[in-house]
């Protein structure tokens, strides 16, 4: 069974530039993540879906960072413009279900100058 | 205070010493996991657990719900253990620990 895939792997960027990042999660899964994990600390949630909808992106910065998984499978997420604090690692998972065991992609490293 | 805390923070072994990581945590959970994350990698689940103890190869997981405290142990460690151990909590969404990186050396 393939696992979720994420791309790119690697992504420097200045900032005040836009960057997208792109999951596609295990095939059945109904709920997916995006998290940022800053080095040092543990993931932080920033959105979740169940389908295509949002479940909780009460931690999304909303006023640069967007989200959409539009058929329910895909997902994207956006950083418009990024601030050198973004620098992290976006690592999106799924699961069958919400409360269900999660799987985790290998992650997008981003570096913002 | 964080919602969930891991001691140590960093830990360094020899190999086969017998390893253990704490996690505390202070909200209520329907689920506990244990997580591998390598140097530029994606995360690995390694346990699950809602009660009692799992055990999978040289890992051990144990969870207390009562004193909402949990430990991982690796018997017999190996430089391939390397790694930084996450412990995490599903309440309505999934709670991060900061990490534990272990080196063990050979």
């Amino acid at each position: 069974e393939a696992g979720v895939a994420q791309s790119p792997r690697y992504k420097i960027i200045e900032k005040r530039q836009s960057v997208a990042f792109w999951c596609n999660p295990i095939s059945g899964h109904a709920t997916l993540y995006w998290y940022q994990q800053i080095l040092g600390q543990g993931p932080k949630l920033l959105i979740q879906f169940q389908n295509n909808g949002v479940v909780d992106d009460s931690q999304l910065p909303k006023d640069r960072f967007s989200a959409e998984r539009l058929k329910g499978v895909d997902s994207t997420l956006k950083i418009q413009p990024a601030k050198l604090e973004d620098s992290a690692v976006y690592l999106c998972a799924s699961s069958l279900r919400r409360g269900n065991e999660q799987f985790f992609g290998p992650g997008t490293r981003l570096t913002v100058l | 205070k964080n919602e969930v805390e891991q001691s140590p923070q960093n830990l360094t072994a020899q190999e086969g010493e017998f390893i253990t990581i704490n996690c505390s945590y202070s909200v209520g959970i329907s689920a506990l996991h244990w997580l591998q994350q390598h140097p530029g990698g994606g995360i690995v689940s390694l346990f699950m657990l809602s009660s009692g103890k799992k055990k999978h190869g040289r890992l051990i997981a144990t969870i207390n719900i009562q004193e909402k405290h949990s430990s991982l142990h690796i018997t017999a460690s190996h430089p391939r253990d390397s790694a930084v151990y996450i412990c995490a909590v599903s309440g309505s969404r999934l709670t991060f620990g900061e990490g534990t990186q272990l080196t063990v050396n050979p």
